[in-house]
């Protein structure tokens, strides 16, 4: 079965720090993959995703970065936070165009990022 | 673009049935997706429309109208552990928008 793994799970950081998230998927291959982030009691906004190893299509300029260094790889990261980076960032997946249509993504547990 | 509305807020007894209704406007469509998130947790999948009509999954109903842009989540039998967030979300080839999110509150 699929599993994916998010951390860490609570981060407090100060502003100006980097940061590093990491995502990563077990028990499948070529897996789409996703950065959301969630501010509280908000949607979900669309951060990154990548269809493949070293593909990463970004949907909204700030200062955040994603890198795909493998098949079921995926980071997030940030040279230097703003207090507007504070939120709840979530990594999905979802199976690739040649073994279906988009139905459903499957969320990691989610990382709640403090920047202080 | 995507542009999705959704009510904010629900509240509801034990037992009641609870319609979330979910208009969008989007340049490309290929399904309407529901989702719930419980507080402090991640969404799972609930429900999936790609084609016009009513998708069944247990206590859960969704349905799809495209020629209207909209769509809806039936709760029935409303249970206190439904209380949660539900999100809709236009299936856009392989990527999801995700609307703002209603929460339901159930109450004794």
């Amino acid at each position: 079965s699929q599993t994916i793994h998010q951390w860490p799970a609570t981060l407090v950081q100060p502003v100006g720090s980097p940061l590093s998230l990491e995502c990563t998927v077990e028990g499948t291959s070529n897996p789409n993959l996703y950065w959301y982030r969630q501010a509280a009691g908000r949607g979900l906004q669309l951060l990154f995703y990548s269809v493949g190893i070293g593909q990463i299509s970004s949907e909204v300029p700030q200062n955040l970065s994603a890198s795909r260094p493998q098949d079921r790889q995926f980071i997030l990261s940030s040279k230097k936070l703003l207090l507007s980076d504070s939120g709840f960032y979530l990594c999905a997946w979802s199976v690739p165009p040649d073994r279906g249509p988009l139905r459903e993504q499957y969320f990691g547990p989610g990382t709640r990022l403090t920047v202080t | 673009g995507q542009s999705l509305e959704q009510p904010s807020e629900v509240t509801a007894v034990e037992g009641a049935i609870v319609q979330i209704n979910c208009t969008y406007q989007t340049s490309g469509f290929y399904g309407l997706s529901w989702y719930q998130q419980h507080d402090g947790g991640a969404p799972t999948f609930l429900s999936y429309n790609a084609l016009d009509g009513l998708e069944e999954t247990g206590r859960f109903s969704s349905f799809l109208s495209r020629s209207d842009s909209y769509g809806y989540l039936l709760l029935q039998e409303l249970q206190m552990k439904d209380s949660a967030s539900y999100f809709c979300a236009v299936i856009d080839d392989y990527k999801l928008s995700f609307g703002a999110g209603t929460t339901v509150t159930v109450r004794a």
